[in-house]
């Protein structure tokens, strides 16, 4: 299994460039979810999918979109990059509610200019 | 909504001695579950730690034990007989029982642990 996989690891942005951050699990799990993390900060909620079809809006959601058309993927689209998205991307998946881990992918650093 | 506190921004200790990392969290449920996880300078997240709210008893895995108080809303990690690669950045997650896609973190604590 490889487990959670990101891609890019790393990427830099001009302001108002698009860009899609990938996602996939092979684990089978029906959560996935994508936090963002800012210097000195914990994890942030931006968007979430509790299965193949279904989606949801976390705590930032702003300037991001998602989709689920498959249980294995979940991207992240940047609609109009901005400076304030200069952050650490991470994406988690869990095979279901409560007391089940959530295993995150290795994360995507993100700068915008 | 949910959120969780961190107090400590950083804290530091001797190899070899217990160091205890402090967790609040904010929540009108009564079914949940706590998380501590490890973030390490290759800023993979790590899960050290989890707490059923049901359960009274403090979660144990080997160094690693919880102070869990509920009534509090207190989460508290132990780590015993500190090692060098237990130096990371700590962070306290909250996730109500019907939501699994849901976490709420805390800010975090970096650890250093001096030889």
């Amino acid at each position: 299994n490889a487990g959670v996989t990101q891609t890019p690891k790393f990427q830099v942005l001009k302001t108002g460039q698009s860009m899609t951050l990938q996602c996939a699990q092979d684990m089978n799990h029906e959560y996935m979810s994508w936090y963002r993390q800012d210097p000195g900060m914990g994890l942030r909620l931006i968007h979430y999918s509790v299965g193949a079809g279904i989606t949801d809006q976390g705590e930032v959601p702003n300037g991001y979109n998602v989709s689920r058309s498959t249980t294995e993927d979940f991207p992240l689209r940047l609609l109009s990059a901005a400076p304030s998205q200069t952050s650490v991307y991470f994406c988690a998946s869990n095979s279901g509610p409560g007391r089940y881990e959530q295993y995150f992918g290795p994360g995507t650093r993100l700068t915008v200019t | 909504a949910q959120t969780v506190t961190q107090s400590q921004p950083e804290m530091s200790v001797q190899e070899a001695e217990t160091v205890t990392l402090s967790c609040t969290y904010d929540t009108s449920e009564s079914d949940y579950y706590l998380f501590w996880y490890k973030q390490p300078p290759s800023r993979q997240m790590i899960l050290v730690i989890r707490q059923e709210a049901y359960k009274q008893q403090n979660a144990t895995e080997n160094r690693f034990s919880v102070n869990f108080q509920k009534a509090a809303k207190s989460f508290s990690l132990k780590i015993s007989d500190s090692q060098l690669g237990d130096a990371a950045m700590y962070f306290c997650a909250y996730r109500s029982m019907g939501n699994a896609g849901k976490s709420t973190f805390g800010d975090g604590t970096t650890l250093t642990v001096k030889p």
